[in-house]
C-alpha cells in the first residue's frame, strides 16, 4: 500500500518567517495530495490540496508543491503568525474510493 | 452544513464497561472512516464504509472493536470491553467519492478508559 513520510516532526519558526514541510509518497499512482492542519482539541481540517496535474496551488499564505518524478510534495508557509501553531499532516490516495493515506504529522510552533 | 458531527466528545468508562461512539457524516457523502489518534501512534484508520458496506478492517486493533453503519446518516464504533489503552482521540470522518476527495473530519471523541 502507499507509504507516506514526513518531515520534520516538529518545527519552530520566528514569526513572520516561512515554514516548509516535506512529504514522499511510495506509489506512483497516487494522484491527490491534501494537507490537513489540527488545532488543540479538534479534529483535522482540510487546508489545501492539489492533483497530479498541477504542479504548484496557493491559497493566500499557504502554497503545496508537487514534484511527481521525484514522488514528493511540500507545503509552504509565508509570513507566520500565531494562529499557525498546529500540527500538520499531509496525505495522499489514488482519488475515488481509495483511502487517504496520512504522514506522521508536524507540529509546527510559531514564536511570537 | 453541520459538517461530522460526533457524539460524546467526551467519555470517561471503568475497564471492562462497553463503549459505543457514534457518527452522523455529512449528507451526501459515500464514505465514512473512523480513526484513532494517540501520541505514540498518530492518526491509526480503523475502519472505512462505502455506501454503508464496510470496505477495509484491517486496521481495527482486536475483536473487542466492531463498527456498523446501518444507513447512510449513521455509524457506530464499539468496543467491547474497554481496556487502559483504548483510551485515545477517535475520529470519524466523511468524503464524497467523486469531485472533492478530501475529509472533512469531526470534533473526536476523546476516550479514557480507567
Amino acid at each position: 500500500g502507499e507509504n507516506v513520510e514526513q518531515h520534520p516532526s516538529t518545527l519552530s519558526v520566528q514569526e513572520g518567517d516561512s515554514a516548509v514541510i516535506k512529504c514522499t509518497y511510495s506509489d506512483s499512482a497516487s494522484n491527490y495530495f491534501p494537507w490537513y492542519k489540527q488545532e488543540l482539541g479538534k479534529g483535522p481540517q482540510l487546508i489545501i490540496d492539489i492533483r497530479s496535474n498541477v504542479g504548484e496551488k496557493k491559497d493566500q499564505r499557504i502554497a503545496v508543491t508537487l514534484n511527481k518524478t521525484a514522488k514528493h510534495f511540500s507545503l509552504h508557509i509565508t509570513e507566520t503568525q500565531p494562529e499557525d501553531s498546529a500540527v500538520y499532516f499531509c496525505a495522499a490516495s489514488k482519488g475515488g474510493d481509495y483511502k487517504l493515506s496520512f504522514g506522521a504529522g508536524t507540529t509546527v510552533t510559531v514564536r511570537a | 452544513d453541520a459538517g461530522v458531527i460526533q457524539s460524546p466528545r467526551h467519555e470517561v468508562t471503568e475497564m471492562g464497561q462497553e463503549v459505543t461512539l457514534r457518527c452522523k457524516p455529512i449528507s451526501g457523502h459515500n464514505s465514512l472512516f473512523w480513526y484513532r489518534q494517540t501520541m505514540m501512534r498518530g492518526l491509526e484508520l480503523l475502519i472505512y464504509f462505502n455506501n454503508n458496506v464496510p470496505i477495509d478492517d484491517s486496521g481495527m486493533p482486536e475483536d473487542r472493536f466492531s463498527a456498523k453503519m446501518p444507513n447512510a446518516s449513521f455509524s457506530t464504533l464499539k468496543i467491547q470491553p474497554s481496556e487502559p489503552r483504548d483510551s485515545a482521540v477517535y475520529f470519524c470522518a466523511s468524503r464524497e467519492n467523486t469531485g472533492a476527495f478530501g475529509y472533512t473530519f469531526g470534533s473526536g471523541t476523546r476516550l479514557t478508559v480507567v
